[in-house]
C-alpha cells in the first residue's frame, strides 16, 4: 500500500529531552511537510522541504530541526529548546514542485506529551 | 487579515440538511483550493479540490468557487452524523512565495 507512515502514535518524553519523529513516504512525491496542531487550532507549518538536501524554515521552526538525506524520510527533532512542545504532530507529502495545483497528503500522526 | 479565514462554528445541522461551510482568501493569485476533513484526534484527509470558479460535486458534496470575491464553499447534502468533523480549507497561494495555508476550521456536528 502506498502511504505516509508516522511513528510512533504516541510519545512521551520529559522535558528537557530532545526527541525525534519519524515520517516515511513511499508514494515517490518531491515536497515534504512537518505541521504542528493545537486542541482546536489550524496547522501552523514546522519546516519542508523541496528536493532531498534541502528544507526550508516554515512559520514556527523555532526549537525544531529537520534533515532530508533521502526523498522517501524527513524526521523532525523536537529540541529542548521548544518552549511548549506538546502538540499533534502532522508530516504531508505532496507529489510536484512549487506552483503545481496538487494536493497534500497526512500522514496518522504524532501525538507528543511533554512534562 | 488571516491569509484564509473560516468561521469556527460549531455549525449544528440536523441529519438530512445541507451543511454550509464557507471560507475567504486574501492572496488573488491563488489557483488551487483543498477542503480536507479531519475527526477528532485523526490527520486531514482530503474530501475535495476545486481550481476553476463555478462548481464541483462528486457524491454529496459540492465545491464552489469565486475567485473574485475570493470566497469558495463547501455544501454537503443530506448530512449524516458521520460528516460531523473539523473542515479545514487550504490555498496554494503564491504572493511572498509558493506554499499551501491552511484554515483554521469550521467544526459541523450533524444531529441525528
Amino acid at each position: 500500500d502506498g502511504g505516509i507512515t508516522q511513528s510512533p502514535k504516541y510519545l512521551f518524553r520529559k522535558e528537557g529531552q530532545n526527541v525525534t519523529l519519524s515520517c516515511e513516504q513511499n508514494l515517490n512525491h518531491d515536497a515534504m511537510y512537518w505541521y504542528r496542531q493545537d486542541p482546536g487550532q489550524g496547522l501552523r507549518l514546522i519546516y519542508y522541504s523541496q528536493i532531498v538536501n534541502d528544507f526550508q524554515k516554515g512559520d514556527i521552526a523555532e526549537g525544531y530541526s529537520v534533515s532530508r538525506e533521502k526523498k522517501e524520510s524527513f524526521p523532525l527533532t523536537v529540541t529542548s529548546a521548544q518552549k511548549n512542545p506538546t502538540a499533534f504532530y502532522l508530516c504531508a507529502s505532496r507529489k510536484g514542485l512549487a506552483g503545481d495545483n496538487y494536493e497534500q497528503y497526512f500522514g496518522p500522526g504524532t501525538r507528543l506529551t511533554v512534562t | 487579515q488571516k491569509e484564509v479565514e473560516q468561521n469556527s462554528g460549531p455549525l449544528s445541522v440536523p441529519e438530512g440538511a445541507i451543511a454550509s461551510l464557507n471560507c475567504t482568501y486574501s492572496d488573488r493569485g491563488s489557483q488551487s483550493f483543498f477542503w480536507y476533513r479531519q475527526y477528532s484526534g485523526k490527520s486531514p484527509e482530503l474530501i475535495m479540490f476545486i481550481y476553476s470558479n463555478g462548481d464541483k460535486e462528486d457524491g454529496r458534496f459540492t465545491a464552489q468557487l469565486n475567485k473574485a470575491s475570493q470566497y469558495v464553499s463547501l455544501l454537503i447534502r443530506d448530512s449524516q452524523p458521520s460528516d460531523s468533523a473539523t473542515y479545514l480549507c487550504a490555498v496554494n497561494t503564491v504572493t511572498g512565495g509558493f506554499k499551501t495555508i491552511f484554515g483554521a476550521g469550521t467544526r459541523l456536528f450533524v444531529k441525528a
